[in-house]
């Protein structure tokens, strides 16, 4: 198994630009986030789903949109990117209702210029 | 949900038992304790949860108090790979969803030789 696979690495984007974060698990998993992180700060959760077509807000949603067409796949969309969006992101999944023992991806390391 | 308090930083020696505090004193009775890690660079790893029994695995084991206001993560025998910074996390599922955690800035564990 991969676990939780996250594409691209790294990205650099120009202020104004779009892109797609892709996410995938492979664990059959329901439950499905994005984190982002900056420097000296936790994790802060952008959106999360609980079920293929089905997705909420988390903490800090603005500038982003994800879907969940499938229960494998989770990507998250920056619509018109800003530099503050410039961040470390990461998304995880988690068997059950609880999450108590999420997997995390390895991050996407994202610049804005 | 509860909020968690824990040290910025702390550090230890290698072999001995690095010991981490979190504050919880606003707990309710249906939430857990969770703890992760990050490790430089990568996602968080779950270590281990409870929610009033200590509880011990290979990575760690957890003690909460008998009130529930605070807990402690154990690592006895630390090593050079533990490193890293280590969350505290107090959540309950809200009604109707999952409940997603979310993480604060946690505590940065040096393990020195």
């Amino acid at each position: 198994n991969a676990g939780v696979t996250q594409t691209p690495k790294f990205q650099v984007l120009k202020t104004g630009q779009s892109m797609t974060l892709q996410c995938a698990q492979d664990m059959n998993h329901e439950y499905m986030s994005w984190y982002r992180q900056d420097p000296g700060m936790g994790l802060r959760l952008i959106h999360y789903s609980v079920g293929a077509g089905i997705t909420d807000q988390g903490e800090v949603p603005n500038g982003y949109n994800v879907s969940r067409s499938t229960t494998e796949d989770f990507p998250l969309r920056l619509l018109s990117a800003a530099p503050s969006q410039t961040s470390v992101y990461f998304c995880a999944s988690s068997q059950d209702r609880a999450n108590r023992a999420q997997h995390f991806g390895d991050g996407t390391r994202l610049s804005i210029l | 949900d509860a909020k968690t308090t824990q040290p910025t930083s702390m550090d230890c020696a290698e072999g001995r038992a690095a010991n981490l505090p979190c504050n919880h004193s606003t707990i309710s009775g249906n939430e857990y304790v969770y703890w992760y890690r990050q490790i430089h660079s990568q996602g968080p790893q779950y270590i281990i949860h409870g929610l009033k029994n200590n509880e011990t695995n290979e990575m760690a084991s957890l003690i909460i108090t008998e009130d529930r206001k605070s807990s402690t993560l154990i690592l006895p025998h630390a090593t050079l790979r533990d490193t890293a910074v280590y969350y505290c996390i107090v959540r309950r599922a809200p009604s109707g969803g999952s409940y997603i955690p979310t993480f604060g800035r946690g505590t940065s564990l040096i393990v020195h030789p």
